[in-house]
């Protein structure tokens, strides 16, 4: 699987906007980029996901660079509620039955 | 819609005795599922998948089995649990489509002392 590059941590304060960076510079053509989270002493949640546009929904967007090595997680105002882990994935056509988590970044909200 | 049910939520268990984890998943058929495991401090570690009935592939040797006896159910078992098998356990399921997401259970927190 391709491997992802995420900071280990983030800290952000309640209402403005948060910038979650993932660097996936050995990304193949079919590769699509996933995001969850995990909220502590809970299951990862899925956030988001694209392939080459970017990509909005309820509870985040996501902007993908144009030569797609580089994805970037926007929360649009972060609330206490998102402190959590995020997970940047790569989902590969050669692995469909499986996610391979990394690290993580631990994003910190400050009221 | 889909849900996905696992328990107990929390298990201690003595070192030496069986382990049986149960996930069911509901509203949707022929899923593919998924035992993760998270050691404390730790990121998710894949155990097992499967993509139908009977079929199991393990993904790291361990003192741990898995089988699906049915369509939509997933069971983690162990004859003699380890100190080293303490963690959160995650059952999760998806569609074989990379396009898709997997979708979690609320995990079992288990103890082994």
């Amino acid at each position: 699987d391709a491997k992802t590059t995420q900071p280990n941590s983030m800290e952000s304060n309640e209402e403005e906007p948060v910038h979650l960076p993932c660097n996936h510079s050995t990304i193949s053509g079919t590769d699509y980029i996933h995001w969850y989270r995990q909220l502590p002493s809970q299951g990862p949640e899925y956030v988001i996901h694209g392939l080459t546009s970017n990509v909005n929904n309820r509870m985040a967007s996501l902007a993908i660079a144009e030569d797609r090595k580089s994805s970037t997680l926007i929360l649009h105002r972060a609330t206490l509620r998102d402190a959590a882990v995020y997970y940047c994935i790569l989902r590969s056509g050669g692995s469909n039955y499986k996610l391979t988590f990394g690290k993580g970044t631990l994003l910190t909200v400050n009221p | 819609s889909q849900t996905i049910h696992q328990w107990p939520a929390t298990l201690v268990q003595p070192v030496g005795s069986p382990l049986s984890l149960e996930c069911t998943v509901e509203g949707t058929s022929n899923p593919n599922l998924y035992w993760y495991r998270q050691a404390a401090g730790r990121g998710l570690q894949l155990l097992f998948y499967s993509v139908g009935i009977g079929q199991i592939s393990s993904e790291v040797p361990q003192n741990l089995s898995a089988s699906r006896p049915q369509d939509r159910q997933f069971i983690l078992s162990s004859k003699k649990l380890l100190l080293s098998d303490s963690g959160f356990y995650l059952c999760a399921w998806g569609r074989i489509s990379y396009n898709s997401p997997l979708h979690f259970g609320n995990g079992t927190r288990l103890t082994v002392t």
